[in-house]
Order: structure tokens, then C-alpha cells, then sequence
């Protein structure tokens, strides 16, 4: 098992641009969430995807979406990149329900310049 | 959300176990604990979580207060491998984490 892999690992952009981050869940499970995290701090909670559809969203713009294909992979949209959107960006699978373990992946870390 | 607080940092000698506490005052009767560590350059790694009881599994034990106000982190026997920032986080039926800023540990050879 793969665990969940992420795509690409690092990826360089200019603001204004669009940047598109690809993740793909733990063998099994049905559930994708994203998190942001700036260097020194804990990971933010973007948005979480469950049966194709966004189902908790954290304090983030419209400016970040996301969309979840029927094969439980997903992938995280930022438009107009601003310089502050620099940072890493983490995709973590589980199954459905409060008590369940969430598997990481190492992240994409975006660079906008 | 709930919130849950932290030391900075902690540290420890090798072989020796490392108390980590959390102190959750306003957790509800659903919330899970969990804990997680993230090492450097790596994505946060599931350690334990458990809602009254205490739990033990291979990498450590989690020591839930009777009134569940506060929790405690064990690693029995730290070695440099577990050098790494630790997160506290309630988990409820809203199904997001939400991490604090952690506690950082330092492990001494």
C-alpha cells in the first residue's frame, strides 16, 4: 500500500497564476481533506471532500476549490495566487467519522513569486 | 472549535520517557483526543487518540483525566527518532482537525 501520495512534491508559480495540487487516498479510504500549513505554524484545514462533494470548509477564500473523482482521488484548485499562499500544502485520507486515524501525505510545497 | 493548549517545547534524554501534556478545559462528550507528530520536511503522522479510557498501542500511551479536561502523551522510551512537533487536537463529529501550534521536543543523545 502506497499510503497517499501527492503530486507534484514541489512547484514554483507567479502570483495571479492558477496552480492545481493532485492527492491520492490511502488504499480504502473514502475521505479527503487538505490542509495548509506556513512555515512554523500548524497545518490549517482547507476544505474536506467526501462522496464528491465538499463537506467542511475551513476559514479559507473562494479563491481555493477542490473536487473529489469517484475513485476517492481528489485535487485542491488555488486561482490568482497571492504571495501568502506560499506554503505546504498536505492531503490526509481517512474514513468517514470523527474517531477515525487520518494518513498524511509529504505535501506539495508551492512556491508563488 | 474546541481548543487545546500546549507547552512550546520539551525536552528529553534519550532511553528516558517524555510526558507530554494537553489540557482541553472546553472539550465536549463527543470529542475525540488524537495525537499526531510531524517530523521535519515530513507530513503529520497519526500517533494515538482515544475518548475516556486510556490507550496504549506501539508508539505510545494517552493518559485521559478523569473530567477528560486535560490528557497526557507518553512516550515510554524516547529515542532521537522521535524528535518531532506534537499536536494535541480534539477531534469531533465535524470531521476536521484542527491543529494548534504544538509542542516541540527535543531529544538529547
Amino acid at each position: 500500500d502506497a499510503g497517499v501520495t501527492q503530486s507534484p512534491t514541489h512547484l514554483i508559480k507567479t502570483r495571479g497564476q492558477q496552480v492545481t495540487l493532485r492527492c491520492s487516498p490511502k488504499s480504502g479510504h473514502d475521505t479527503v481533506s487538505w490542509y495548509q500549513q506556513a512555515l512554523g505554524q500548524g497545518p490549517q484545514f482547507i476544505f474536506q471532500y467526501y462522496e464528491e462533494e465538499e463537506r467542511q470548509r475551513g476559514n479559507f477564500p473562494d479563491r481555493f476549490s477542490g473536487h473529489q473523482f469517484p475513485n476517492y482521488s481528489s485535487e485542491l484548485n488555488v486561482n490568482a495566487l497571492l504571495l501568502g499562499d506560499s506554503a505546504l500544502y498536505l492531503c490526509a485520507s481517512s474514513t468517514t467519522g470523527g474517531d477515525t486515524e487520518a494518513f498524511f501525505g509529504q505535501g506539495t510545497r508551492l512556491t508563488v513569486v | 472549535d474546541a481548543k487545546t493548549t500546549q507547552p512550546n517545547s520539551m525536552e528529553s534524554n534519550e532511553e528516558e520517557p517524555v510526558h507530554l501534556p494537553c489540557n482541553h478545559s472546553t472539550i465536549s462528550g463527543t470529542d475525540y483526543i488524537h495525537w499526531y507528530r510531524q517530523l521535519p520536511s515530513q507530513g503529520p503522522e497519526y500517533v494515538i487518540h482515544g475518548l475516556t479510557s486510556n490507550v496504549n498501542n506501539r508508539m505510545a500511551s494517552l493518559a485521559i483525566a478523569e473530567d477528560r479536561k486535560s490528557s497526557t502523551l507518553i512516550l515510554h522510551r524516547a529515542t532521537l527518532r522521535d524528535a518531532a512537533v506534537y499536536y494535541c487536537i480534539l477531534g469531533s463529529n465535524d470531521y476536521k482537525l484542527s491543529f494548534g501550534a504544538g509542542t516541540t521536543v527535543t531529544v538529547r543523545a
